[in-house]
């Protein structure tokens, strides 16, 4: 069982470009988040989606999008990559908004 | 105050100890509390959930203290694959409806022989 799958692993980036981090899950589930975690700062929450078609702003949304076509999909755009967005991505998906959380293998990114 | 707040450690234990870490939320009205298990470097995984009359999985228990609003993980027997950063999880609820669960930083556990 897949679960939940994330593209690339890891990724270098110039500042100023473009960048789609990929997030698959195979659970049916409605929610999806995703996450970046920084040393010290533990997980904070970019955006989130509650159910297909609807989107939310985490607590660190400033420079990041997403969208939510279908249950499976939900992809995280960098439209304009800056040094500070260097880290580590996490993305989960949950049953329900109040249900735990499973997460993917993260894709480490780096912005020179 | 942090919505949940934990100790960072690390908590250094020799193989076989009993260690247990707390977790402090600040929402009253949180209903939902797990503990998470994070290895360097990879995804943080769910160790289990934490239920009001407390729950037992092997050498893991959790309790839930709602009058003080802290959650915490006893581990028995310590083993040295339990060497990891444990995470705290509560549920919060949102404008609008819906929740969202918000992570601790981690409480890092070395196991050492």
């Amino acid at each position: 069982t897949a679960g939940i799958t994330q593209a690339p692993t890891s990724q270098i980036l110039a500042a100023g470009r473009s960048m789609t981090l990929r997030c698959t899950q195979d659970m049916r589930h409605n929610a999806m988040y995703w996450y970046r975690q920084d040393l010290g700062l533990g997980l904070r929450l970019i955006h989130y989606s509650n159910t297909a078609g609807t989107t939310g702003k985490g607590e660190v949304p400033d420079g990041y999008s997403v969208s939510r076509a279908n249950t499976d999909d939900f992809p995280l755009t960098l439209a304009s990559a800056v040094p500070s967005q260097t880290s580590v991505y996490f993305c989960a998906s949950s049953e329900g908004s109040s249900q735990p959380q499973h997460f993917g293998d993260g894709t480490r990114l780096s912005i020179l | 105050r942090k919505e949940v707040e934990q100790d960072p450690g690390p908590f250094n234990v020799p193989e076989g100890a009993t260690v247990a870490f707390n977790c402090t939320y600040s929402n009253s009205a949180s209903q939902s509390f797990f503990w998470y298990r994070q290895d360097c470097r990879k995804e943080p995984k769910l160790l289990m959930s934490v239920y009001s009359s407390g729950n037992e999985d092997g050498r893991f228990t959790a309790q839930l203290n709602r009058a003080s609003q802290y959650i915490s993980l006893l581990i028995r027997d310590s083993k040295l694959s339990d060497s990891a950063t444990y995470l705290c999880v509560v549920n919060k609820e949102v404008t609008g409806g819906g929740n969202k669960l918000t992570f601790g930083t981690g409480t890092q556990l070395k196991v050492e022989l």
